[in-house]
C-alpha cells in the first residue's frame, strides 16, 4: 500500500499560482495518482489524475517526475474559492489506495 | 450536481433508534463505497460494493449494516448507534472497483448526530 505524504496546510493569495507536493515512495509500478478537492460539509470532488510526465485539464494540472515518487497539483491563479483541502491518493487495484490521509488545507488570502 | 445523491441531508437519532441512510448514483457506475468522516479526521473507509458485491469491511462494528440491492443504490442501515458514531457519512461510485484509474465520484453526505 503506497503511503502519501502532504504538508499540513499552505497558504497563499488571489492570482498566485499554487503548487502542492505530494511524496509517494513506495509507488507501484501499476499505480494512478488521483488528486481531489473537498470543501466543508461536501464530499470530495475529483481534480485531476495521472500516470506519469505531466497532466493538464480546466482546472489544474499535474507534474509526476520519471521516479514517480512524488507529484505536484498545481493551480493556476488561485482565487478564494480556491481555499480547501486537497488530498493526494496513490490507488493499484480493489480497496488499495482508496484510504485518504489528512489532506493539505489550502487558505487563500485576499 | 455529482451524480451522487444521499438522503437524508441530516440525521439526529437517538442511541436505540434504528435508520437508514440512502444513495444512489445516476453515473453507470459498478462499485459503491460508503466512508465515515469524522470531525476534523480523514476519510474513514467503512465498505466497498463491487458489481453487489461487498468486497471490503474495513473492520466496522456491527451496529453498521450495509446493503447493496443493485449497482445504483446503497444503503447503510443504523442501530444502536454511539455517540461517537456522530460524524459525516459519504457515499461514492466509481466505474467499477478493480480500475486502479477510475475515480470516485462523492456525495455531499448524511450528517448523522447521536443523542
Amino acid at each position: 500500500l503506497a503511503k502519501t505524504t502532504q504538508p499540513i496546510s499552505m497558504d497563499s493569495y488571489e492570482g498566485q499560482e499554487v503548487n502542492i507536493t505530494c511524496s509517494h515512495n513506495n509507488i507501484a509500478t501499476n499505480d494512478y495518482i488521483t488528486w481531489y478537492q473537498q470543501f466543508p460539509s461536501q464530499g470530495p470532488r475529483f481534480i485531476i489524475q495521472g500516470y506519469k510526465t505531466k497532466v493538464t485539464n480546466e482546472v489544474a494540472s499535474l507534474f509526476i517526475p520519471a521516479d514517480r515518487k512524488s507529484s505536484t497539483l498545481s493551480l493556476p491563479r488561485v482565487s478564494l474559492s480556491d481555499t480547501a483541502v486537497y488530498y493526494c491518493l496513490v490507488r493499484g487495484g480493489g480497496a488499495d489506495g482508496l484510504t485518504f490521509g489528512k489532506g493539505t488545507h489550502l487558505i487563500i488570502q485576499p | 450536481e455529482t451524480g451522487v445523491t444521499q438522503t437524508p441531508r441530516h440525521l439526529v437519532m437517538g442511541m436505540t433508534n434504528k435508520k437508514s441512510l440512502k444513495c444512489e448514483q445516476h453515473l453507470g457506475h459498478n462499485a459503491m463505497y460508503w466512508y465515515k468522516q469524522s470531525a476534523k479526521k480523514p476519510l474513514e473507509l467503512m465498505f466497498v460494493y463491487n458489481f453487489k458485491e461487498q468486497t471490503e469491511n474495513n473492520s466496522v462494528p456491527s451496529r453498521f449494516s450495509p446493503e447493496c440491492p443493485n449497482s445504483s443504490h446503497l444503503f447503510l442501515h443504523l442501530h444502536t448507534l454511539q455517540p461517537e458514531d456522530s460524524a459525516l457519512y459519504l457515499c461514492a461510485s466509481s466505474r467499477t472497483g478493480q480500475m486502479k484509474e477510475s475515480p470516485q465520484h462523492f456525495g455531499d453526505g448524511t450528517r448523522l448526530s447521536i443523542l
